[in-house]
């Protein structure tokens, strides 16, 4: 089956820092990537639609300037957390479709601590 | 906009016995696809079965069936045979062709030995 990685697994940061997480495709080439972030005990939210070569769509409410998104390759979305806050800190995840596409699959996700 | 409802937070099932999980959804879309994800401790999301709208046929994997009903908008998740390893967070998903998915709030199933 289709195997999506991300990384980092999990960091901790000061706030006021800069983190990147990475999101691949292994075994496939996807055009859209998608970005959720889950709290405990709560179900995925999306965040942003990641398309390659062009600019990332944001769900309302979610800061273009603090998440920036980059899909740099048919393999390869990042999400940064920029000047990350303690309110920041998360469950993050990404998904990428297989084509047809309709079937995501999931990252392992990224769980970010801000002090 | 597409909702995806999961009225059971919690679920409990004695192993090798059968229960079911409910979803219900709204949209106003023929075409699109259902999905239940499991999510267990290790919070990797695993895909249990998938149900493409224009099929009458319910899909079935291995002890994993659901029951399909496209009228009434409902999308329940059958497992068979319970087993320790499938408690975890079962979240009913929908997805409109090669959009995003929409997620229920999740149900947590607990399996008692």
């Amino acid at each position: 089956g289709a195997v999506v990685s991300q990384h980092p697994s999990w960091v901790i940061c000061k706030s006021g820092t800069s983190v990147k997480i990475e999101c691949r495709s292994l075994d496939f080439q996807a055009t859209t990537m998608f970005w959720y972030r889950q709290f405990p005990k709560q179900s995925l939210m999306l965040m942003a639609t990641s398309n390659e070569g062009s600019k990332a769509t944001y769900e309302q409410g979610v800061e273009k300037d603090k998440f920036l998104i980059n899909h740099a390759s048919l393999t390869l979305s990042t999400l940064t957390v920029t000047s990350a806050h303690p309110e920041d800190s998360s469950f993050y995840i990404c998904s990428a479709g297989q084509p047809p596409q309709e079937t995501q699959y999931f990252g392992p996700g990224t769980r970010l601590l801000v002090l | 906009a597409q909702t995806v409802t999961q009225s059971q937070p919690e679920m409990s099932v004695q192993e090798a016995e059968t229960v079911t999980l409910s979803c219900t959804y709204d949209t106003s879309e023929s075409d699109y696809y259902l999905f239940w994800y499991k999510q267990p401790p290790s919070r990797q999301m695993i895909l249990v079965i998938r149900q493409e709208a224009y099929k009458q046929q319910n899909a079935t994997e291995n002890r994993f069936s659901v029951n399909f009903q496209k009228a009434a908008k409902s999308f329940s998740l059958k497992i068979s045979d319970s087993q320790l390893g499938d408690a975890a967070m079962y979240f009913c998903a929908y997805r409109r062709g090669n959009n995003d998915m929409r997620f229920g709030a999740g149900t947590r199933l607990t399996v008692k030995p």
